[in-house]
């Protein structure tokens, strides 16, 4: 199995932009994870869906961010407008049972 | 969920044994204890959960204290490839594993 793959890995972007995000999980998994990482904050989870279904959509900050998971083998997590302190990268992780979670490699992004 | 508590650093020899410690002395009867690392500019990765029991794998050694009030990650043969930050996460394990990430103890091996 390739593991989980995102894409794009690195994004540039300018302010006001809309950016996406993509996720393909590991196949057979019923977990999906979107983390962000930064110096100040660190991990933080955004939120994170079972049998494609959002669970928990409280570490979203705010009406900006946007996730979806139309089917059990892609997801997506959409900012817009993109702001220069939406500049992280971008995890995510699947994960069979819940028991664990295999992470991404990341989206690196930039909000210039 | 229970706090953990890392040290934000250690060094270690390679080809020595790694003791991370993590307390989570508020943990729960029902809580259990996971271990990730993150190596540099990759995403995280398991390395093993507990419940109370002491537990091995190929990567890693858990070993629980009886009142489960803290824990500690073994790396019996650290290698330079081991350098990453650590994370000890408590979590119960039903509530779908929403995992929160903490500072984590930043492990250099050095050779």
């Amino acid at each position: 199995d390739a593991g989980v793959i995102q894409s794009p890995r690195h994004e540039v972007t300018e302010m006001g932009q809309e950016v996406t995000l993509r996720c393909k999980p590991i196949s057979g998994h019923d977990y999906l994870f979107w983390y962000r990482q930064t110096m100040m904050r660190g991990l933080e989870l955004l939120i994170y869906f079972n049998n494609n279904v959002p669970i928990d959509d409280s570490g979203m900050p705010e009406d900006r961010f946007s996730a979806k998971m139309p089917n059990a083998s892609f997801s997506t997590l959409k900012i817009q407008p993109s702001e220069p302190r939406d500049s992280a990268v971008y995890f995510c992780a699947s994960s069979l049972d819940g028991e664990k979670l295999f992470f991404g490699s990341g989206t690196q992004l930039s909000v210039l | 969920d229970a706090k953990t508590t890392q040290p934000p650093s250690m060094d270690c020899a390679e080809g020595r044994a790694a003791n991370l410690p993590c307390n989570h002395s508020t943990i729960s009867g029902n809580e259990y204890v996971y271990w990730y690392r993150q190596i540099h500019s990759q995403g995280p990765q398991y390395i093993i959960h507990g419940l109370k029991n002491n537990e091995t794998n190929e990567m890693a050694s858990l070993i629980i204290t009886e009142d489960r009030k803290s824990s500690t990650l073994i790396l019996p043969h650290a290698t330079l490839r081991d350098t990453a930050v650590y994370y000890c996460i408590v979590v119960i394990k039903a509530a779908g594993n929403k995992l929160t990430f903490g500072g984590g103890t930043r492990v250099l091996v050095k050779p």
